[in-house]
């Protein structure tokens, strides 16, 4: 079975500052890893996948990701922090016919 | 993208009674459905996956009998909690894979905030 894990449940940024959201995940081959975003009361909105074919990938709202298999890390990043960035960060693992597995969330508040 | 709707976006009942949630992929067809729960301040957690034509497959914990599902076409899972409680209080969500050939991704449906009193 495949594990999620989001490091920080909470994260502040001041605005302009370098987002850093930390995911791990743990399966026995590289799943399809996922980062999405969830403002309140509202679904969830795809930020960016990985899907093997490049392991720098890059999103949308200027957000990118690293796929690490040696670190089994999937961090995602932000070269600078808007007010509009502030929301709850959802990395999963899964995709398709399977399940998604998803981290606890990782909530990012930017201070202007 | 594809898109999948929920309806309602948000329903308040009272204890006891049923309520129905559904979803639906609006442009393309969908023979897998999951269904998606999240509690305040917490992750979302898989409840059950809906299978056009046959009977849905729920996680360990899940009260089949209490959250029934139907699959009722290549376009529309429904979820009814029966016999609501406090405690079903949550956010519901549904998704539905991708059938482009070669994309693993689930597009997901806007939620459906359920609230008992």
């Amino acid at each position: 079975a495949q594990s999620v894990t989001q490091l920080g449940s909470h994260v502040s940024v001041s605005e302009g500052a370098l987002v850093l959201l930390r995911c791990n995940y743990s399966s026995s081959v590289p799943p399809y890893l996922f980062w999405y975003v969830q403002y309140p009361n509202q679904g969830l909105q795809l930020l960016l996948k990985y899907t093997s074919a490049a392991t720098l990938v890059k999103g949308i709202n200027g957000f990118e990701a690293e796929f690490k298999k040696s670190e089994t890390s999937f961090h995602l990043t932000k070269p600078s922090a808007h007010m509009s960035d502030a929301a709850e960060y959802f990395c999963a693992a899964g995709g398709g016919y399977q399940k998604v597995t998803f981290g606890i969330g990782t909530k990012l508040q930017v201070i202007p | 993208g594809a898109v999948v709707s929920q309806h309602p976006s948000w329903v308040i009942c009272k204890s006891g009674t049923s309520v129905k949630i559904e979803c639906r992929s609006l442009d393309f067809q969908a023979t897998t459905m999951f269904w998606y729960r999240q509690f305040p301040k917490q992750s979302l957690m898989l409840m059950a996956t809906s299978n056009e034509g046959s009977k849905a497959t729920y996680e360990q914990g899940v009260e089949k009998d209490k959250f029934l599902i139907n699959h009722a076409s290549l376009t529309l899972s429904t979820l009814t909690v029966t016999s609501a409680h406090p405690e079903d209080s949550s956010f519901y969500i549904c998704s539905a894979p991708s059938d482009r050939v070669g994309n693993n991704e689930q597009f997901f449906g806007p939620g459906t905030r359920l609230t008992v009193l």
